[in-house]
C-alpha cells in the first residue's frame, strides 16, 4: 500500500464546474496536509495547507480533511482552463522531518 | 522577497561522474529539503536540514549527500551517477515547526539533471 494515494487521472471537468480531487493516506499519525499544483515542466506550487478535520476555504479552493477516514480532498469551484495541471497531495506526520507526496492527479478543464 | 533559488537550472553529466546542486532558501527560512522527481511521479523526499543538521533522510543510497551552511543555503551532492539519477531535483524551504506541525514547503524551480 502506498503511503499517499491519488487517482492518476486524467480527470476531465467542464469549464465552470466543480473539480473534486481525492487523496488517501496510510499513516494515522499524519497531522499536516498540503495540496500543491504543478504545471507541466514547472515546480510544485502550494495551494493550501490543512491541519484540522473539516473544511478550509481559500477563494475558489476548498480543502476537506477527515482524519478518521484518512482522507483529504480538494474542491475547485468555477473551474477555469488555467486550472489544468497536476495536483499533488502531500502528507506529514507530527513533527516528522519529511513530507510524503502522492503521484498526483492530472486535471483537465475542457471549454 | 526572493523565493527559493536553485542552480544550475539544467545539467548534463555522464555515468560515474559527480554532481553538486545548490539551493538558497526564502529569507527567514531555516529548513531546507531536497526532493527527486521523475516524470509521472510525485516528488520523493531525499533529505531535510534544519539549523545545519540533518533532520530526515529518505530511502536513497549513500551516493546522495547534502549539507547546510550557516546562511541556511544548501548543497546536494550525488556521486557515481547512474542513468536512473536523471530527474528533476527540487529544493524546498520552510519555516520551523509550529506546535509540532510541519509548515508548508515552498519549492524552487528545480535543477533538471540528465545522465548520458
Amino acid at each position: 500500500q502506498k503511503e499517499v494515494e491519488q487517482n492518476s487521472g486524467p480527470l476531465s471537468v467542464p469549464e465552470g464546474a466543480i473539480a473534486s480531487l481525492n487523496c488517501t493516506y496510510s499513516d494515522r499519525g499524519s497531522q499536516s496536509f498540503f495540496w500543491y499544483r504543478q504545471y507541466s515542466g514547472k515546480s510544485p506550487e502550494l495551494i493550501m495547507s490543512i491541519y484540522s478535520n473539516g473544511d478550509k476555504e481559500d477563494g475558489r479552493f476548498t480543502a476537506q480533511l477527515n482524519k478518521a477516514s484518512q482522507y483529504v480532498s480538494l474542491l475547485i469551484r468555477d473551474s477555469q482552463p488555467s486550472d489544468s495541471a497536476t495536483y499533488l497531495c502531500a502528507v506529514s506526520p507530527w513533527s516528522a522531518s519529511k513530507i510524503i507526496f502522492g503521484s498526483g492527479t492530472r486535471l483537465s478543464i475542457r471549454p | 522577497d526572493a523565493g527559493v533559488t536553485q542552480s544550475p537550472t539544467h545539467l548534463i553529466k555522464t555515468r560515474g561522474q559527480q554532481v553538486t546542486l545548490r539551493c538558497s532558501p526564502i529569507s527567514g527560512h531555516k529548513s531546507v529539503s531536497w526532493y527527486q522527481q521523475v516524470l509521472g511521479q510525485g516528488p520523493q523526499f531525499i533529505f531535510q536540514y534544519y539549523e545545519k543538521e540533518e533532520r530526515g533522510r529518505g530511502n536513497f543510497p549513500d551516493r546522495f549527500s547534502a549539507r547546510q551552511f550557516p546562511n541556511y543555503s544548501s548543497e546536494l551532492n550525488v556521486n557515481a551517477l547512474l542513468l536512473g539519477d536523471s530527474a528533476l531535483y527540487l529544493c524546498a524551504s520552510s519555516s520551523r515547526h509550529q506546535d509540532g506541525l510541519n509548515q508548508p514547503q515552498h519549492f524552487g524551480d528545480g535543477t533538471r539533471l540528465s545522465i548520458l
